[in-house]
């Protein structure tokens, strides 16, 4: 079956470096990645969409890359801060045509220390 | 339009009552997907509809749980004889699918305690 694959252990980086969060997903060949924050007790919130015909994609302090062959997203932040610590979830839209669902990853918490 | 709403945003009940949540999306927006999240997990897909079509139900998703959308505008979400298990976060999202996709918009959730 599809799968889509976050690290669930916690990311704990110092501010100012970048983070790195990776998404790998499994016997699916997606038109597209989405990458959203979610911060505790609300609602995820869009980032960055990247298509696979897009390797790379920025979006202010914001890169996105999508590597079709190693079926792999990664999503990273330069220059972190303390307020970019959260949830950071990976998303794609599974199925074709008309009746495609988008489906989550479990989500990496990403947190920066001072 | 201020985005998804979601009511309402919390709810205590207790094992084996029926409860229903509402969801009204983005006004011009076509899709709307519900989820469940728990604690430490990424949101777990449920159902959704395409306007007032169901396209999809998780096959996770036991026969105690159906979803409406009238008319394709808001839709609810009803869960019969709850059980201690469905505590989580249901959240509500809405798209506009078309020939390209954009990002899906979610609301605040609500969170059920079943207790």
């Amino acid at each position: 079956s599809q799968k889509i694959e976050q690290n669930s252990e916690a990311l704990n980086i110092q501010e100012g470096k970048t983070a790195t969060l990776t998404c790998n997903y499994t016997n699916y060949s997606p038109a597209y990645l989405q990458w959203y924050r979610q911060d505790p007790g609300r609602g995820p919130v869009f980032l960055l969409l990247i298509r696979e015909n897009e390797k790379e994609k920025r979006k202010e302090r914001l890169k996105v890359t999508f590597d079709t062959t190693l079926k792999q997203s990664l999503f990273h932040i330069t220059a972190s801060q303390p307020a970019d610590s959260a949830t950071y979830l990976c998303a794609f839209l599974h199925g074709s045509g008309n009746t495609g669902k988008l489906i989550f990853g479990q989500g990496t918490t990403l947190q920066v220390k001072p | 339009d201020t985005g998804v709403s979601q009511n309402p945003r919390h709810k205590i009940t207790k094992r084996g009552q029926n409860v229903t949540f509402r969801c009204d999306p983005i006004s011009e927006h076509n899709r709307l997907y519900w989820y469940r999240q728990t604690l430490g997990q990424g949101p777990e897909f449920l159902t959704y509809f395409q306007n007032e079509a169901q396209l999809e139900k998780s096959r996770l998703l036991s026969d105690r749980f159906s979803a409406e959308r009238p008319k394709g505008s808001f839709s609810t979400l009803e869960i019969q004889r709850t059980e201690q298990g469905d505590s989580a976060m249901y959240l509500c999202a809405s798209s506009f699918y078309g020939p390209l996709d954009t990002e899906a918009f979610f609301g605040q959730g609500t969170r059920l305690t079943v207790v």
